[in-house]
């Protein structure tokens, strides 16, 4: 199996900040990676899949890189609309999620 | 445009079996490339992929669960059923099952649905 590790678990930033949150793999998944941020009580939303390819109508504030086993997350000026939990998954063997991050708007 | 609604009991007994549908809208499951997953998230916790059906009715579980669960599909009716055996507490969660496109990622997801198991 594969596992993801993310970190931080929780980071507190200010509006117009810049975010970054990575994503570990446990092993090689080459750029099979997306990117979901999920808001409280609601479904998560695809942010960025392989890697670094922002799905349409994202803002982009929000971009992915990375390869291998390390992934970066980063958000770009923290917008009050961006306080959610965001999850990475690998889709290279089957799927997994990390265990998230939630990011809190000071 | 597509969307996906996830629908069976709220609540359901230890060791109960539960069933799950997804019905969709604004794709076809017969499509190349396309298949309809299920991922649980158990109260306050992370996402956990549980299974996937293909557009040509190939299957994939986890591995973790694979004996406890079954997934199929009616193409006729644009739905998709989720059953997972010998319910637990530890198996409460809201289900989601989104869409799986091509590009091997969820890009369209349901609204969810809660499940609690108690006696």
């Amino acid at each position: 199996d594969i596992q993801m590790t993310q970190s931080p678990s929780t980071l507190s930033a200010s509006v117009g900040d810049r975010v970054t949150i990575t994503c570990r793999a446990s092993q090689s998944i080459s750029n099979w990676l997306a990117w979901y941020q999920q808001q409280p009580g609601k479904a998560p939303k695809l942010l960025i899949y392989k890697a670094s390819i922002l799905e349409s109508g994202v803002p982009s504030r929000f971009s992915g890189s990375g390869s291998g086993t390390e992934f970066t997350l980063t958000i770009n000026s923290l917008q009050p609309d961006d306080s959610a939990t965001y999850y990475c998954q690998q889709y290279n063997v089957l799927w997994t999620f990390g265990q998230g991050t939630k990011v809190e708007i000071k | 445009q597509i969307t996906l609604k996830e629908s069976g009991p709220t609540l359901v007994k230890p060791t109960q079996t539960l069933t799950l549908t997804c019905t969709f809208s604004g794709f076809s499951l017969s499509t190349s490339g396309v298949g309809v997953g299920w991922i649980r998230q158990p109260p306050g916790q992370a996402l956990e992929w549980l299974a996937l059906i293909y557009w040509n009715d190939d299957k994939r579980y986890n591995p973790s669960l694979k004996t406890r669960l079954t997934i199929t599909r009616d193409t006729s009716k644009n739905q998709v059923v989720l059953t997972m055996a010998n319910m637990d507490p530890v198996d409460t969660a809201t289900y989601y099952c989104p869409h799986f496109g091509p590009a091997g990622h969820f890009d369209y997801w349901g609204q969810g649905a809660l499940v609690t198991v108690s006696s």
